[in-house]
């Protein structure tokens, strides 16, 4: 399985913009970048994937670097309620969901 | 509906007692999984079910027996669990054998104690 690596963990400042940084360096053609985040007491949320272009949707956005040997998760203006561990994760064809440490994002308010 | 349902939140066994945990979903996904979550530790993937067959088994212990009744339901049943097995036990589904290329939709656990 390819490895993601992660800072353990950030600070950032509420309603500041935040980059979590996604090492992949083993990443294969077919995998697919996934974030997804876990608030305290909950289960994982999905957050936003991509294959090669960057991605944006309602929460998030998504940079992925040319060579897709990292990627960027960017919360565009970060609120008390993003605080939660936030993992990389490398998705291929079979299908295995599998998280690595994440970072843990504290906000400042 | 975009949720996954676990039942019930919290669980208290004892290690010789046999009992079960559910998930449940109607998002129509055929992908199902089981995780394992230790307190301040990532989940850690127990079973994977496509299309209602088990296909991946990350070399659980016997004492976790998974089942996949139908394409909407996951069972998970504990039997002789010793008190390491107290987690967080995690459900989640997506889309079917394509998934990987799909999110995935996380319940919010069920909370088991062993004593």
């Amino acid at each position: 399985d390819a490895k993601t690596t992660q800072p353990n963990s950030m600070e950032s400042n509420e309603e500041e913009p935040v980059h979590l940084p996604c090492n992949h360096s083993t990443i294969s053609g077919t995998d697919y970048i996934h974030w997804y985040r876990q608030l305290p007491s909950q289960g994982p949320e999905y957050v936003i994937h991509g294959l090669t272009s960057n991605v944006n949707n309602r929460m998030a956005s998504l940079a992925i670097a040319e060579d897709r040997k990292s990627s960027t998760l960017i919360l565009h203006r970060a609120t008390l309620r993003d605080a939660a561990v936030y993992y990389c994760i490398l998705r291929d064809y079979r299908d295995k969901i599998i998280f690595g440490k994440g970072t843990r994002l504290h906000i400042l308010p | 509906d975009t949720e996954v349902t676990q039942t019930p939140k919290h669980l208290v066994m004892g290690m010789t007692n046999k009992k079960s945990l559910k998930c449940e979903q109607h998002m129509g996904h055929r992908a199902m999984y089981w995780y394992k979550q230790k307190a301040k530790k990532p989940p850690e993937l127990m079973f994977v079910y496509s299309y209602e067959k088990l296909s991946i088994n990350e070399s659980v212990p016997s004492r976790f027996s998974p089942e996949c009744p139908n394409s909407s339901l996951l069972n998970l049943h504990l039997h002789a669990l010793q008190p390491e097995d107290s987690a967080l036990y995690l459900c989640a589904s997506s889309q079917d054998a394509a998934g990987w290329r799909t999110e995935a939709f996380f319940g919010q656990g069920t909370r088991l104690t062993v004593v």
